[in-house]
């Protein structure tokens, strides 16, 4: 069964301080992965895209890594600020029936406190 | 400024009560989408479009309808609302999806329905 997972669902942190969140997926054949923000009360917006041959991206503080070999991604972010308190999504795309479908993570919640 | 616009923000409707979410993007996109967005679960597509005229079900298609006849708007229809489609519904909107999916979607800020 093609699925997505994140971990943690949730997630507290200080302000200033490093975290990463985790994306597993079961999907194949695999096309990419990409990580979204959403704010509260707002549209995901696109962080960081990577194919099968890529295995880091970055975006200013957020760093993606991509292990196309255990089917994991992980969204690395540094020197956290209140703004990055969010709900980050992995999404993965992939081939079905000629076709390219996608599958969106449940995502992780992050909290940034003062 | 680019951007997807859905409409209402906020609706309380009655079960049965026909109901109609418009979405409309103004980047010239050929793929426009349908999703619902529940606790606990990730984004769930409804329907897409892959342009004018071209419409196609998505993974949670029971009780909605869409239709496509303007490349800017993409209308989700709730001819009979039951308190089950009580959800947050976004509308997106890309360039043509290819076969690799490799194209960014834009999403509208969303519409929190509630089905009493």
């Amino acid at each position: 069964k093609n699925q997505v997972e994140q971990s943690p669902q949730s997630l507290i942190i200080l302000e200033g301080k490093n975290c990463t969140l985790q994306c597993n997926y079961t999907v194949s054949p695999f096309s990419n992965l990409r990580w979204y923000k959403q704010d509260t009360g707002r549209g995901p917006v696109s962080l960081t895209i990577m194919t099968f041959s890529e295995n880091t991206k970055s975006n200013g503080r957020y760093t993606a890594t991509l292990d196309a070999d255990t089917k994991q991604s992980s969204l690395h972010i540094t020197a956290s600020q209140l703004s990055d308190s969010a709900s980050y999504i992995c999404v993965v795309s992939f081939f079905y029936s000629s076709a390219s479908k996608i599958i969106f993570g449940s995502g992780t919640r992050l909290s940034i406190r003062p | 400024e680019a951007q997807v616009t859905q409409n209402p923000r906020y609706l309380i409707t009655v079960t049965g009560k026909k109901l109609t979410v418009t979405c409309s993007q103004n980047m010239n996109h050929e793929y426009m989408s349908w999703y619902r967005q529940d606790p606990g679960l990730g984004l769930r597509q409804i329907y897409y479009s892959m342009n004018v005229e071209v419409t196609d079900k998505g993974d949670v298609p029971e009780g909605y309808k869409v239709s496509r006849k303007e490349k800017r708007n993409f209308p989700l229809i709730l001819e009979s609302p039951s308190p089950n489609q009580t959800s947050l519904y976004f509308c997106a909107s890309s360039f043509h999806r290819d076969r690799g999916s490799y194209n960014e979607q834009f999403f509208g800020p969303g519409t929190r329905l509630t089905v009493l």
